[in-house]
């Protein structure tokens, strides 16, 4: 079974400086697709950005970027210019030719003034 | 587009009771996932379904548990007989394929008292 960890239960970054948030899985498929979500308080599942497995390029999505090393199967994602609203729980999510995604347990990400 | 529409928000059970909790998917979307999330823990994956057929519910406990999406209407999950330990928050997703990210609902908050 596919099992993603997230080994940061909680990180901190001040208003305007950058963050990453740490994301690695186990997986035996060549092919497949991973994401990050978002979660604020309001509960919602907020899609933040797509990664697929056969590209190479690095998505991103305005101040949302990922570094993807596939070898290493990490799978990281960095906030620029943080805001105070994108202070919520960050999920990272894997998913193949399956109809499921398999989800870490997640990072409470704190945006301080 | 209202988007996944779940309802209710929050719903208090006494032990032995049935909940029903409903998902009106993403106009378009004929794939639905219902997922269940306990405190403290990433989502995990219940069950997938398009109209009228269960794909795959081989995260679903196997008893007091039911999901449908019936032809016209909702999907509902169903919980008969209620337990302490399914308190949580179940959250409904659709797609119009299941490789392009879902799209969440706000989720359904099960209290058993």
């Amino acid at each position: 079974a596919q099992t993603v960890t997230q080994s940061q239960p909680e990180m901190s970054v001040q208003e305007a400086e950058t963050v990453t948030l740490s994301c690695t899985y186990d997986t035996s498929e060549s092919d497949y697709y991973l994401f990050w979500y978002k979660q604020p308080p309001s509960r919602q599942m907020i899609l933040v950005i797509r990664q697929e497995a056969y590209k190479q390029q690095n998505a991103t999505e305005n101040r949302f970027s990922v570094n993807f090393q596939k070898a290493a199967k990490s799978f990281s994602l960095k906030i620029s210019d943080s805001q105070l609203g994108d202070a919520a729980m960050y999920f990272c999510a894997y998913g193949n030719s399956g109809y499921a995604l398999n989800f870490g347990k997640g990072t409470s990400l704190l945006v301080t003034p | 587009n209202a988007g996944v529409m779940q309802n209710p928000r929050h719903l208090v059970r006494r032990r032995g009771q049935e909940a029903r909790l409903r998902c009106s998917p993403m106009k378009g979307h004929s794939h639905v996932y219902w997922y269940r999330q306990l405190p403290e823990e990433g989502l995990k994956f219940m069950v997938y379904l398009q109209k009228e057929n269960i794909i795959d519910e081989s995260g679903m406990p196997k008893e007091r548990f039911s999901a449908e999406f019936p032809k016209e209407g909702p999907s509902i999950l169903r919980i008969q007989q209620v337990v302490r330990g399914d308190s949580a928050a179940y959250f409904c997703a659709s797609s119009s394929t299941w490789n392009y990210g879902y799209t969440f609902g706000s989720g359904t908050r099960l209290t058993v008292v």
